[in-house]
């Protein structure tokens, strides 16, 4: 079993749609969460961070499940722009461990 | 915000040759760099955790003596390519967190695309 397992995707949705992914981890020790977007050909860049409440910035949520081991990513009203493959990273802080889902690509469609 | 600078951004060289990527945190120190390969409609792949002052710590399936990394500052790690052959030909991606740790996520730098002719 991988560390860190994502939708396989890919997700082909229509502009306005809502969209959720969903990444899970099998470290209990893991302690922080975060979720990346990478476009084609360039790196990977900060979303956001997600945080044991739960955390929104603008059309995108981000929740964690503790029990559960998985973090998730909802994207609301979707837009053309955002298109990319959405990678989970989860990291065990005290030894730098960290781990990423193999992505999970996102189109969105007019 | 943070910024890790990778250079060359490309990079052609002729089999046989060694190629060095530099990857360096700008604006804070990190004692961890990590070094990533990715092929084509692939997912990133960890190739190394580079550790300051002490030897990296390679993935499995990872030939250290192909890829030799050297992370001699708190704000500067290498990678090189030895020996490079057109199956090496991939996007190499460094990430670095900032020392100070707590929940401080991972900066990437803008990537090196290498081909090997």
């Amino acid at each position: 079993r991988k560390e860190v397992e994502q939708d396989p995707g890919p997700f082909n949705v229509p502009e306005g749609a809502t969209v959720a992914f969903n990444c899970t981890y099998s470290n209990s020790a893991s302690q922080s969460f975060f979720w990346y977007r990478q476009d084609c050909r360039k790196e990977p860049k900060l979303l956001m961070s997600v945080y044991s409440s739960g955390n929104e910035d603008g059309r995108f949520t981000a929740q964690l499940n503790r029990a559960s081991q998985y973090i998730s990513l909802l994207i609301r009203d979707s837009k053309l722009s955002d298109s990319a493959t959405y990678l989970c990273v989860v990291m065990v802080v005290n030894n730098n461990d960290m781990r990423f889902g193999a992505g999970t690509r996102l189109t969105v469609k007019p | 915000g943070a910024v890790v600078s990778q250079h060359p951004s490309r990079v052609i060289c002729k089999s046989g040759t060694s190629v060095k990527i530099e990857c360096r945190s700008l604006d804070f120190q990190a004692t961890t760099m990590f070094w990533y390969r990715q092929f084509p409609k692939q997912s990133l792949m960890l190739m190394a955790t580079s550790n300051e002052g002490s030897k990296a710590t390679y993935e499995q399936g990872v030939e250290k003596d192909k890829f030799l990394i050297n992370h001699a500052s708190l704000t500067l790690s290498t990678l090189t390519v030895t020996s490079a052959h057109p199956e090496d030909s991939s996007f190499y991606i460094c990430s670095a967190r900032d020392r100070q740790g707590g929940n401080s996520p991972l900066h990437f730098g803008n990537g090196t695309r290498l081909t090997v002719t």
